[in-house]
């Protein structure tokens, strides 16, 4: 994989469902995996940032895995909410390559009530 | 946490003239800022590298003489396309990357939305 690619698109989630995608990222030369939360008209704000194979972190009811060997994140929402809704970002971060960042194109998720 | 602000969120401008979008960290002094462009449904793509008191660094295929980047201080990075042109409507966003994180964290601005007419 050479580039960042996030799946799905885009997801439309049942107010209390729990749900999840994915986050794909060069695993040769790999720094660290940053997730970022994007609502409409505000700044993106960043959620995670992982660099250990295995690392989980959680935030509230929303956590995040990464696997830096094949090269994937997966970032869950429990019990999802109306002010979930948002576009989430991953971006990589690959060693000796300070401050730059290479982007998914972000997974849009609304929740409907 | 750390405010990115950006000016303006949006304009419009007519083919041919020039726009500036200013990039100010609020709360904290930022030697390195960088530029994005969003095209829709595209990923954020780095534009360039603003550098405090040095010349910017392009990514390949950035036309440094269109976007013209000035760092004049810890605060305040400013974009400039000049001559713009229909192809260069797009979404622009700035960030600063916070110095004491050794991952790269970055502090967003809010963005700006340029059309071209």
């Amino acid at each position: 994989i050479l580039n960042v690619e996030q799946s799905p698109q885009s997801l439309h989630v049942q107010e209390g469902d729990s749900t999840n995608f994915t986050c794909s990222f060069p695993s040769s030369n790999f720094y660290a995996l940053h997730w970022y939360r994007w609502e409409t008209a505000k700044s993106p704000e960043a959620l995670f940032v992982m660099t250990l194979n295995g690392d989980e972190k959680k935030k509230g009811r929303i956590s995040a895995t990464l696997n830096t060997k094949e090269g994937y994140s997966y970032l869950y929402i429990k019990g999802s909410q109306p002010e979930d809704s948002a576009t989430y970002l991953c971006a990589s971060g690959a060693q000796g390559s300070w401050g730059k960042l290479q982007f998914g194109a972000g997974t849009q998720v609304v929740v409907t009530p | 946490g750390a405010v990115v602000s950006q000016h303006p969120s949006w304009v419009i401008c007519k083919s041919g003239t020039s726009v500036k979008i200013e990039c100010r960290s609020l709360d904290f002094q930022a030697t390195t800022m960088f530029w994005y462009r969003q095209f829709p449904k595209q990923s954020l793509m780095l534009m360039a590298t603003s550098n405090e008191g040095s010349k910017a660094t392009y990514e390949q295929g950035v036309e440094k003489d269109k976007f013209l980047i000035n760092h004049a201080s810890l605060t305040l990075s400013t974009l400039t396309v000049t001559s713009a042109h229909p192809e260069d409507s797009s979404f622009y966003i700035c960030s600063a990357p916070r110095t004491e994180s050794s991952y790269n964290e970055q502090f967003f601005g809010p963005g700006t939305r340029l059309t071209v007419l």
